[in-house]
């Protein structure tokens, strides 16, 4: 597509529901990365993909968080029996191959778990 | 870990102004991206600076690189309020996993 895109924008779910974010990124691009960004901070990593490939999981913050992108393009994030701590924006971005090339950003999901 | 600090995180400005941001990261990087962020929207790239000395510019805004002093700026001629924004600095970590590192932000605020 022209750009990344994530569904949904707005999620709001009681404490304990699983939840599951998506990311379309840019149509050729081969890397895919996940971000959490908390209000007036900048983004965290989470994890990133290269194609299908999930080399590095370290900003994952428990195990209730997993990621898949398991044809290489689209990429779920979910989040297990969430907790209020995970209220966030959400973010994905993608490049055309790895972390030296420019991260394209998409519009984000703002998650809110009451 | 590479630890990523702007200042300020907050910047009110008079249009026609000159200021500059500063970026300093802990650990050794090749290369530094600058975003912006327009309140309730993504991050769009402004610049990618990838040698020491490296200068980069776009209307208003120049952005510089010093490797050595692990410093970078987003130097700001003659405000307009259009640039009001929070601006990021994102140092690229290049021991183990290379993934960005993004620092807290300067939210710059131009007024007429």
């Amino acid at each position: 597509g022209a750009g990344v895109s994530q569904s949904p924008r707005y999620k709001v779910t009681k404490r304990g529901q699983d939840v599951t974010l998506r990311c379309d990124p840019i149509s050729s691009h081969a890397t895919l990365y996940w971000y959490q960004q908390a209000l007036g901070q900048g983004p965290e990593f989470l994890t990133y993909f290269n194609y299908e490939a999930q080399p590095d999981k370290s900003g994952l913050p428990s195990d209730r968080f997993s990621a898949e992108r398991p044809e290489g393009s689209i990429s779920t994030l979910t989040i297990q029996r969430t907790e209020q701590r995970d209220s966030a924006m959400y973010r994905c971005a993608s490049s055309p191959v790895g972390a030296r090339e420019t991260q394209y950003f998409g519009p984000g999901t703002r998650l809110l778990v009451l | 870990e590479l630890k990523v600090e702007q200042n300020p995180l907050f910047l009110s400005m008079q249009e026609g102004k000159n200021y500059t941001i500063y970026c300093n990261y802990s650990t050794t990087s090749d290369r530094l991206y600058w975003y912006r962020q327009d309140p309730g929207k993504s991050l769009e790239s402004l610049f990618v600076l990838l040698s020491n000395g490296a200068v980069k510019q776009e209307g208003r805004l120049m952005a510089s690189l010093d490797t050595k002093a692990r410093l970078s700026t987003l130097h700001i001629t003659a405000a307009v309020h259009d640039l009001s924004a929070t601006y990021f600095c994102a140092p690229l970590l290049i021991q183990g996993a290379q993934k960005l590192v993004f620092g807290q932000g300067t939210r710059l605020t131009i007024n007429p």
